[in-house]
């Protein structure tokens, strides 16, 4: 079946250091969407990348969708404790009314 | 708006138990979707509806069961709880008529099956 996977697992850095997920799919997406979730928290919807090669930013946040539409990246520049949390990336399980979600990666931020 | 609302938080189970995980969302969402999360894992879908009276299984749907009688509700059964389903359990929404909006996810409920 289709697989979403992520790198890497976790990863710790110091707080104003950069961070980058990348996020592999074993299929061609039609899209893929990325989620944050708190620790302890549920998750929650940050953007979707539709068009092969996008790149979309929130502030800090950097999202891109790749060439072949198989895999996608988020960047977060100048890391801040808020940033603390697991990030999901996401696509459709075949039909588009179901996503899978990717392993995800944890941030830690050290202050 | 409530968003989606998720009940109860927390429940511990006895092997054998059964129980129902609530769920209603007051968006008017055609989609529905519940979810497992186990502890340092990702998400892995379990059910999902289209609409009221459809629902189709997903990832791992073994051992749960769904309906959708309106819009608003989507419970997820357990019959016969085992330790494996020891686990977070998301709800999520999203509207009819485009593939392009996220997720809506409730807060979750926290089930451990002892």
């Amino acid at each position: 079946g289709q697989q979403v996977m992520q790198i890497p697992q976790y990863q710790h850095v110091q707080e104003g250091e950069d961070f980058t997920t990348y996020c592999n799919s074993s299929t061609t997406l039609s899209n893929i969407q990325w989620y944050k979730q708190r620790p302890g928290g549920h998750p929650v919807f940050l953007i979707q990348l539709v068009k092969s090669g996008e790149v979309k930013k929130q502030k800090r946040l950097t999202f891109q969708f790749g060439e072949a539409k198989k895999n996608s990246s988020l960047h977060i520049t100048a890391t801040q404790t808020t940033d603390v949390g697991t990030y999901f990336c996401a696509g459709p399980g075949g039909a588009t009314n179901k996503l899978i979600f990717g392993t995800g990666t944890l941030l830690a931020v050290q202050p | 708006n409530a968003g989606v609302t998720q009940t109860p938080k927390f429940r511990i189970l006895k092997i054998g138990q059964s129980m129902t995980l609530q769920c209603a969302q007051d968006m008017n969402h055609n989609y529905m979707y519940w979810y497992r999360q186990d502890p340092g894992m990702g998400l892995k879908l379990i059910y999902y509806s289209v609409g009221a009276g459809i629902t189709d299984k997903g990832e791992v749907p073994n051992g749960y069961n769904v309906s959708r009688s309106t819009t608003e509700d989507f419970p997820l059964r357990l019959e016969l709880a085992a330790p494996s389903q020891t686990s977070v359990y998301f709800c999520a929404s999203r509207p009819l008529g485009t593939a392009l909006d996220g997720y809506t996810f409730g807060s979750g409920t926290r089930l451990t099956v002892v």
